[in-house]
């Protein structure tokens, strides 16, 4: 069973802030997302990654795959009240459905 | 272009009753993903549906059944509830079958509260 660690579990902090969260796991995956839940609704697609090493920004967003595919990164800039919400990372390989990881809840304070 | 619908939203049982969920996906999506998200547990996914074909299937127990329709619009159905099964039922369409990088569109769940 592929399974999917996220740090922090919880992050508090002002706006304008930077922040990383983490997500880890012990095995290889052939590609993995980040979603972004808000209270109510269901999770939002940010971002998928598919080659080891290969970073992705997203306005105040930075998405980096680990190089041997088994980890991800997650920075945000200047973090707003906005971006309040839970961070999800899910992995798949070829064939398989995706697991996700537990989530980081973030709470941005204005 | 609707997004993914599920309903009910909200609904309370009691242990051993059972429950009906329902979700239509995006039109066009021919995929249907069902998970369980409960606090302790974050997203479990239960099955996954292509074409009216079970494609994939999680590690829950004979309780959790699903099905899906010609039109796509798939139902989950869990027998003889426990109070465990208390959670959010995400239901995801996607374009994409079994294709590790496509996007899931998830709907805003359906609520399930066991007393």
């Amino acid at each position: 069973t592929q399974l999917l660690e996220q740090s922090p579990q919880f992050l508090s902090i002002q706006e304008g802030e930077n922040l990383t969260v983490y997500c880890n796991s012990s095995s290889v995956f052939s590609s993995l997302q980040w979603y972004r839940q808000e209270p109510g609704e269901g999770p939002v697609l940010l971002v998928t990654v598919v080659t080891g090493g290969e970073v992705k920004k997203l306005k105040r967003l930075t998405f980096q795959f680990g190089d041997a595919r088994k980890d991800s990164s997650l920075h945000i800039t200047a973090a707003q009240p906005g971006d309040t919400g839970l961070y999800l990372c899910a992995g798949a390989n070829y064939g398989q459905n995706f697991v996700f990881g537990p989530g980081t809840r973030l709470s941005v304070l204005p | 272009k609707a997004g993914v619908t599920q309903t009910p939203r909200y609904l309370i049982k009691t242990r051993g009753q059972q429950v009906t969920l329902s979700c239509s996906p995006i039109s066009g999506h021919r995929s249907v993903s069902w998970y369980q998200q409960t606090p302790g547990q974050g997203l479990q996914f239960l099955f996954e549906y292509f074409s009216e074909t079970q494609r994939n299937k999680g590690n829950f127990p004979g309780r959790f059944s699903g099905r899906q329709f010609s039109n796509s619009r798939s139902e989950m159905n869990v027998s003889t509830l426990e109070l465990g099964d208390s959670a959010l039922y995400l239901c995801a369409s996607s374009l994409v079958v079994n294709a590790n990088t496509g996007e899931l569109f998830f709907g805003e769940g359906s609520r399930l509260t066991v007393l």
